[in-house]
């Protein structure tokens, strides 16, 4: 079965430092990785997605995403975060059982401090 | 603003009550979904339907009871729920046979049972 690890489930960083927020996976089958955000009272927006083939694959926002097979990660970064980046943050994974079943992580709540 | 558009966005309801969440998409997907989220906790899949088809039931109880009227538009009935089932209540679709295909998630219902 799939599954999803985010190391830390609280992330902190100054306004204008480095983002790093964990994902590790776990699959039988070549996955499909996916990094959603989170905004209060919202639902989950799409931040970026893997695409077969590629090491770094970029988003929206200034995320990028650096895909490591041999680690088994899918770790999210941005160079310098701003206060409007505070927000929930999921890993998701699907392929194993199905593309339409998506397998979420626990999610990291990202804060930023002014 | 999302293009998945979800009615209610507060539902309070009795353990007796009968009541419907209604989920539209204009994108011209064909695969629909609901999760249901509690909070600090990661969205869990209930249902996908593909081309109006029920897909996927991960087990959900049947005071739970999803609907696909047309590719459009896709209700979840809900009778008799348990204080338990309070939660946000997400519908999200994606396009259907790409198996990368990301999610689009409508901002939620957030459901409080009493």
């Amino acid at each position: 079965a799939q599954s999803v690890t985010q190391l830390g489930s609280h992330v902190s960083v100054s306004e204008g430092a480095l983002v790093l927020l964990r994902c590790n996976y776990s699959s039988s089958v070549p996955p499909y990785l996916f990094w959603y955000v989170q905004y209060p009272n919202q639902g989950l927006q799409l931040l970026l997605k893997y695409t077969t083939g590629a090491t770094l694959v970029k988003g929206i926002n200034g995320f990028e995403a650096e895909f490591k097979k041999s680690e088994t990660s899918f770790h999210l970064t941005k160079p310098s975060a701003h206060m409007s980046d505070a927000a929930e943050y999921f890993c998701a994974v699907s392929g194993d059982g199905g593309y339409q079943k998506v397998t979420f992580g626990i999610g990291t709540k990202l804060q930023v401090i002014p | 603003d999302t293009e998945v558009t979800q009615t209610p966005k507060h539902l309070v309801m009795g353990m007796t009550n009968k009541k419907s969440l209604k989920c539209e998409q204009h994108m011209g997907h064909r695969a629909m979904y609901w999760y249901k989220q509690k909070a600090k906790k990661p969205p869990e899949l209930m249902f996908v339907y593909s081309y109006e088809k029920l897909s996927i039931n991960e087990s959900v109880p049947s005071r739970f009871s999803p609907e696909c009227p047309n590719s459009s538009l896709l209700n979840l009935h809900l009778h008799a729920l348990q204080p338990e089932d309070s939660a946000l209540y997400l519908c999200a679709s994606s396009q259907e046979g790409q198996e990368n295909s990301p999610l689009h998630f409508g901002n939620g219902t957030r459901l409080t049972v009493t």
